[in-house]
């Protein structure tokens, strides 16, 4: 199946800095990724829907301010949190579909990353 | 969006079936049942999808009634290493439109 990687896969910053996140879609190139965040023992919840060439779409409740998004290019989306404070401390996954190898098969399977384990001093 | 409901969690003992029932009654005409399953500190991995019917790959099948309000994931002689947290998830793509909602999942604990 197709492989999303994330970078880095863990990050310790200093309360105050910026974290940048890279997803990349590694053998099909992906129009629309999702940034994800969960927290401990708790359920995926979608952030944002990254759209290359265009503006991401954010969750209700999500800062598009805080939560800066980038979708560049066909295999390549970035999250950047700013200002990082403590409580954005979480574990931040990505998906993509891959439209062209599921088309006509009907199914509409995403595939993840491995996440991305922010801590935030 | 479709809603999803499932059992927080489940237990079994190895080698033995699991069926997973999740119910999701506002399911809209384009919509699919989606499967993933997750480890800790991991991203989810897919495990099957299906529209309607019955969908059976290497790992798993999925049991869809004819009103899709429900849907069972069956798990076929579970091991150690299938102890993790499973998402039923509606997956709505139309209309240039494609959206996913992760429920809150069934933590399996499979016993030796």
């Amino acid at each position: 199946g197709a492989v999303v990687s994330q970078h880095p896969s863990w990050v310790i910053c200093k309360s105050g800095t910026s974290v940048k996140i890279e997803c990349r879609s590694l053998d099909f190139q992906a129009t629309t990724m999702f940034w994800y965040r969960q927290f401990p023992k708790q359920s995926l919840m979608l952030m944002a829907t990254s759209n290359e060439g265009s503006k991401a779409t954010y969750e209700q409740g999500v800062e598009k301010d805080k939560f800066l998004i980038n979708h560049a290019s066909l295999t390549l989306s970035t999250l950047t949190v700013t200002s990082a404070h403590p409580e954005d401390s979480s574990f931040y996954i990505c998906s993509a579909r891959d439209p062209i190898s599921l088309a006509g098969e009907g199914r509409n399977e995403q595939f993840f990353g491995p996440g991305t384990r922010l801590t935030v001093l | 969006l479709a809603k999803t409901t499932q059992p927080i969690s489940m237990d079994s003992y190895e080698g033995q079936e699991v069926n997973i029932t999740c119910s999701h009654n506002n399911i809209a005409t384009n919509d699919y049942i989606t499967w993933y399953q997750q480890f800790p500190s991991q991203g989810p991995r897919f495990i099957i999808q299906g529209y309607k019917t019955k969908v059976t790959n290497e790992v798993a099948s999925l049991f869809i009634p004819a009103d899709r309000k429900s849907s069972t994931l069956s798990l076929p002689r579970v091991s150690l290493s299938d102890t993790a947290v499973y998402y039923c998830l509606v997956v709505y793509s139309g209309a240039g439109s494609y959206q996913l909602t992760f429920g809150k999942g069934t933590k399996l604990s499979v016993i030796p």
